[in-house]
């Protein structure tokens, strides 16, 4: 199976900050990879989809980057409704794999 | 609109069964590849299992050989048989909607059903 390690696990920023969280993988998955929002006691959303790709209606001030084994998502400017957990997903192989998740506090 | 509404969860003893259906709207069903992924209490999204369009079948090594999924597309309705249960498989399960170029990649997700598994 594909191991997924996301860092870090927590942070705590200021609203307005530019925060970022690092994803790797334990094999090459090309650009297989996507990012997604959790807040609590809600599904999960779909953020980022094939490393880089904004999913329709997310706002702008996310993004994503990486290919193979090392990624990036970064929120630019955070904003309040932004706290939530986000995970990273590999979906070049199955068994399809999650990150640990790191939570955003303000 | 896209809805995924799963149901079917509670209280189960270790060893027992359960069966969690996801009545799926507002998208060519059948065309579809679907997941079950889940999540323990405080934990991450563990995926489950997952099903092509045209009924091909995965599991995780945590489940297989204890879980089934399966599909109706007259129904448009997902489901996932789950026998002998343990401790472990406590958690929200949600049902995800895959896209239609890659089924990994969950563009949907229902609202998840609470499975408790203790005596």
């Amino acid at each position: 199976d594909i191991q997924m390690t996301q860092s870090p696990s927590s942070l705590s920023a200021s609203v307005g900050d530019r925060v970022t969280i690092t994803c790797q993988a334990s094999q090459d998955i090309s650009n297989s990879l996507n990012w997604y929002q959790q807040k609590p006691g809600k599904a999960p959303q779909l953020l980022i989809y094939d490393a880089s790709n904004l999913e329709t209606g997310v706002p702008s001030r996310f993004s994503g980057s990486g290919s193979g084994t090392d990624f990036t998502f970064t929120i630019s400017s955070l904003q309040p409704e932004d706290i939530a957990t986000y995970y990273c997903q590999q979906c070049d192989n199955l068994p399809y794999t999650f990150g640990q998740g790191t939570k955003v506090e303000i | 609109e896209v809805q995924l509404s799963e149901s079917g969860g509670g209280l189960v003893q270790p060893g027992g069964s359960l069966r969690l259906s996801c009545a799926a709207s507002g998208f060519t069903f059948s065309s579809y590849a679907l997941s079950w992924v889940r999540q323990a209490p405080g934990k991450g999204l563990e995926w489950v299992s997952g099903i092509t369009g045209s009924g091909s079948t995965y599991y995780a090594d945590s489940v297989k050989g204890r879980f089934t999924i399966s599909r109706d597309n007259s129904r448009n309705t997902l489901y996932v048989q789950m026998n002998s249960l343990r401790a472990e498989d406590t958690a929200v399960y949600f049902c995800a909607k895959g896209s239609i170029a890659v089924g990994g990649i969950f563009v949907s997700w229902g609202q998840g059903t609470l499975v408790t598994v203790s005596s």
